[in-house]
């Protein structure tokens, strides 16, 4: 079944503890991204990757850094949590280039809580 | 830049039809596309417009003007399933980004 995974789906931390969120997908997809949703804020993307080794800072980066070591993968890190992070995360994943953007899949989101 | 406007909440009776509209902003526009997303899930994809006019998919059909800078979501035959938000979001060329909207809550009474 072609899907995108993320790992933990729920997860509640403390200030400034290191924590990873993993995000895989099965499709062969070169686009890989991630967003946090907040009420009233919509979809804003963190960081975005187009293939292997290349990552971009999407609209709201700061306090998060990522990596694309293998193409299915793409971890979401946070090196110090704060509480201002606590959100619901999605990862995606598409067929998109530059030139002609396509839809997006969605994992299920991980709806993290810093205390 | 680009900016995406869509009104926050619309309500409709089942059985009804109802339009959501979506103005947007965009230098080098590539697309526009409609997702769903019901409560505490992932969106899912509904349509894509990049030509304009008039996109039907069964109970759903989507619209685009780029002159205007406008699309329209429309839902026919409504269900109580279809209590959700549908977000608009946009594509441009030279951007890697899909832009999207804060997403219109439609809510769905018997």
């Amino acid at each position: 079944e072609a899907q995108v995974t993320q790992n933990p789906r729920y997860l509640i931390t403390v200030t400034g503890k290191k924590l990873t969120v993993t995000c895989s997908q099965n499709m062969n997809h070169e686009y890989m991204s991630w967003y946090r949703q907040d009420p009233g804020l919509g979809l804003r993307q963190i960081y975005y990757s187009m293939n292997v080794e290349v990552t971009d800072k999407g609209d709201v980066p700061e306090g998060y850094k990522v990596s694309r070591k293998e193409k299915r993968n793409f971890p979401l890190i946070l090196e110090s949590p704060s509480p201002n992070q606590t959100s619901l995360y999605f990862c995606a994943s598409s067929l998109s280039t530059r030139e002609a953007p396509y839809e997006q899949y969605f994992g299920p989101g991980t709806r993290l809580t810093v205390t | 830049g680009q900016n995406i406007d869509q009104p926050t909440e619309m309500t409709a009776t089942e059985g009804a039809i109802v339009q959501i509209n979506c103005t947007y902003q965009t230098s080098g526009f590539n697309g526009l596309f409609w997702y769903q997303q019901h409560a505490g899930e992932a969106p899912t994809f509904l349509s894509y417009n990049v030509l304009d006019g008039l996109e039907e998919k069964g109970r759903f059909s989507s619209f685009l003007s780029r002159s205007k800078g406008y699309s329209y979501l429309l839902l026919k035959e409504l269900q109580m399933k279809d209590s959700a938000s549908y977000l608009c979001a946009v594509g441009a060329y030279n951007t890697d980004k899909l832009i999207f909207g804060t997403g219109t809550r439609l809510q769905v009474f018997p």
